[in-house]
């Protein structure tokens, strides 16, 4: 069965500095991988997917993530950050197309 | 600018009450998802429709809760009766290709 951990339930760092919130997961099969957004009270956002290709992906927002398969991780990175990058960040995997399972979320403040 | 919306925004209940949460999902995709947030739990997968047919409701307290499509642009979630363990944000969720899922903005529900 797929399951997905997030290794950093909080991660604080200062604007401008470069960030990275880790994702790994554990499945038997080929997956699809995701990083979602969700700022307060709002519903989830898709950042950025990885389905097939190349295994640099770039999302909204300047993100991007790599697959690395050999470690199964999909860790998503920003070079630089801003205050309203402050919200919420979870990855997603599915086996089955249709079927997400999340991790448990990393929450990104971006300190002034 | 196509969304995904859902009504009521906020439900406030007493125990023992019928709550029902509606969904409205973007035109044309052709999958639907429930899912329900909490600060225990995480996101959890309730229940998902694709062309309106119940395709998995495992995830879904079957004594209390039930899940439907009448119609392509409507999806439920009702609870009988509510419980003051069901309060929690719920999420509804819709894709076209079957991989991308776009949230609605949620229905947070309090059971007194």
């Amino acid at each position: 069965a797929q399951s997905v951990t997030q290794l950093d339930s909080q991660v604080p760092v200062f604007e401008e500095a470069p960030v990275e919130l880790r994702c790994n997961y554990s499945s038997s099969v080929s997956v699809y991988l995701f990083w979602y957004v969700q700022y307060p009270n709002q519903g989830l956002q898709l950042l950025l997917k990885y389905l097939s290709g190349s295994t640099l992906v770039k999302g909204i927002n300047g993100f991007e993530a790599e697959f690395n398969k050999s470690q199964t991780s999909f860790h998503l990175r920003k070079p630089s950050v801003h205050i309203s990058d402050t919200a919420e960040y979870f990855c997603a995997v599915s086996e089955v197309p249709r079927q997400l399972t999340f991790g448990s979320g990393t929450q990104l403040t971006v300190l002034p | 600018d196509a969304r995904v919306t859902q009504t009521p925004r906020h439900k406030v209940t007493e125990m023992g009450q019928e709550v029902t949460m509606r969904c409205q999902p973007i035109l044309g995709h052709n999958t639907v998802f429930w899912y329900r947030q909490t600060m225990m739990q995480g996101l959890e997968l309730l229940a998902y429709f694709r062309n309106r047919a119940p395709l998995d409701d495992s995830g879904m307290p079957k004594d209390r809760f039930s899940a439907e499509m009448p119609d392509a642009t409507l999806a439920t979630l009702k609870i009988q009766p509510s419980e003051p363990r069901d309060s929690a944000v719920y999420f509804c969720a819709s894709g076209e290709t079957g991989i991308e899922q776009f949230f609605g903005p949620g229905t947070r529900l309090t059971v007194l």
